[in-house]
């Protein structure tokens, strides 16, 4: 069945520093891309999304590229803050677009001043 | 306009007894979702309703579980009798579309079966 791999965390980083956190898939068909964002005490957010292959998400100086040929959708911010920390989850949607998604297991983000 | 809200935030609860998640969409949003995340692991689909009707329950994990959404507006889950490990933080979500993948979700209610 469809599925989503990320790397482990928990990364910490010191403020300004570069973030990839990485993001592999399988899935049938043609799912959009996800991903999500927790901060402390809240939901989770939609944070960027890829709906086709070599599109690219981007929002708050967060971007993730699709890609197919290496079923990836790593995010990465060129210069983090401490407000960045929180878990981020990548997602994909299932075949049957019911709009059920299918989620990694998360990777706790912590940005140290 | 409100958001999702969930309630309890927390619960604690002994095995063997009942507990029941509340979930209020946004208003006028047909579309709800039940997802849960256990022991850090990912977050797994439980079920979604349209209106009042279950469009999808194959991630019910067993019969110890029951969701209803009563005239289509809020839904509760119900844990009973809930085990050790069905501790864990339980997700609502509501959209207007299915085919709206932002989706708005609740920040989650935390189950801890000790």
């Amino acid at each position: 069945g469809d599925s989503v791999t990320q790397m482990e965390g928990p990364v910490t980083l010191s403020e300004e520093a570069f973030l990839t956190i990485n993001c592999t898939y399988t899935a049938t068909g043609y799912p959009s891309l996800f991903w999500y964002v927790q901060y402390p005490g809240e939901g989770l957010q939609l944070l960027l999304k890829a709906t086709k292959a070599d599109d690219k998400g981007s929002n708050k100086g967060f971007e993730a590229t699709y890609r197919k040929e290496t079923t990836s959708f790593h995010l990465e911010k060129g210069s983090v803050q401490v407000s960045d920390s929180a878990v981020y989850f990548c997602a994909l949607s299932d075949w049957s677009n019911t709009g059920k998604l299918i989620f990694g297991q998360g990777t706790t983000l912590q940005v140290k001043p | 306009e409100a958001g999702v809200t969930q309630f309890p935030s927390h619960s604690v609860i002994e095995k063997g007894q009942t507990v029941t998640l509340r979930c209020d969409p946004i208003s006028g949003h047909d579309n709800l979702y039940w997802y849960r995340r256990v022991m850090g692991k990912e977050i797994k689909f439980l079920l979604h309703f349209v209106k009042e009707s279950k469009q999808d329950e194959s991630g019910m994990p067993n019969n110890r579980f029951l969701a209803e959404r009563t005239g289509g507006t809020y839904s509760t889950l119900k844990v009973q009798p809930a085990e050790l490990e069905d501790s864990g933080v339980y997700f609502c979500a509501s959209s207007q579309d299915t085919w709206d993948y932002g989706y708005t979700f609740g920040s989650g209610t935390r189950l801890t079966v000790v």
